[in-house]
């Protein structure tokens, strides 16, 4: 079975500060994709990225960046000088590759981000 | 693009009452569709998933029912609502069962 372990639940830091949320995974299956998703005020899940466990490569995309390492299990997501409108809930997901895979999410994080 | 709409926003049922909840997406065809529910407390449950019309996966044993009368319409239904039904009801889709998922932006379900 798969799990997704978000061992943070509530992050506040102050505006333009650099924060770090730890996503750690664990699955028996060596081909598998990864997610991030932000849950704003009001409710949607917006998609944030996706990595293939066969490309442990980092992204970055603006103020965001990704740091996927097999090795310890984690995809960890930094946001660089964070603003207000960082505030969310921010889920970690993992799906197997193949028929019938299912996402499997932590339970979130939320982060504050105070002006 | 691809488009996905949830209705209603907000739903305030009586215990006992029936619920249809209707998730539609546009600009796609043959999606799989997926109902989350999202407790207090913020955990996402998927409860229901389907790969084409009249294809539906369970994933818990509950007082809820899914339907997909069309290729993109998914319905949450039930007969009789129960206190534990509150919560945030999300639909979602993708284009396989190996890329994200694309979500709605959810109905928030109280029963009194």
């Amino acid at each position: 079975a798969q799990k997704v372990t978000q061992a943070q639940t509530e992050i506040s830091v102050v505006e333009k500060e650099d924060v770090t949320l730890d996503c750690v995974y664990e699955t028996r299956d060596t081909t598998y994709y990864l997610f991030w998703y932000k849950q704003p005020p009001s409710g949607e899940l917006v998609f944030l990225i996706r990595r293939n466990s066969f490309d442990e490569q980092n992204e970055i995309s603006g103020r965001y960046s990704w740091n996927f390492q097999k090795s310890t299990s984690s995809f960890n997501f930094t946001i660089t000088a964070s603003q207000v409108v960082d505030s969310a809930v921010y889920f970690c997901a993992l799906r197997l590759m193949g028929a019938n895979s299912k996402l499997t999410f932590g339970k979130g994080i939320t982060l504050s981000v105070r002006p | 693009s691809q488009t996905i709409h949830q209705w209603p926003a907000t739903l305030v049922q009586p215990v006992g009452s029936p619920l249809s909840l209707e998730c539609t997406v546009e600009g796609t065809s043959n999606p799989n569709l997926y109902w989350y529910r999202q407790a207090a407390g913020r955990g996402l449950q998927l409860l229901f998933y389907s790969v084409g019309i009249g294809q539906i996966s369970s994933e818990v044993p509950q007082n809820l029912s899914a339907s997909r009368p069309q290729d993109r319409q998914f319905i949450l239904s039930s007969k009789k609502l129960l206190l534990s039904d509150s919560g945030f009801y999300l639909c979602a889709w993708s284009r396989t069962e190996n890329t994200e998922a694309f979500f709605g932006q959810g109905t928030r379900l109280t029963v009194v």
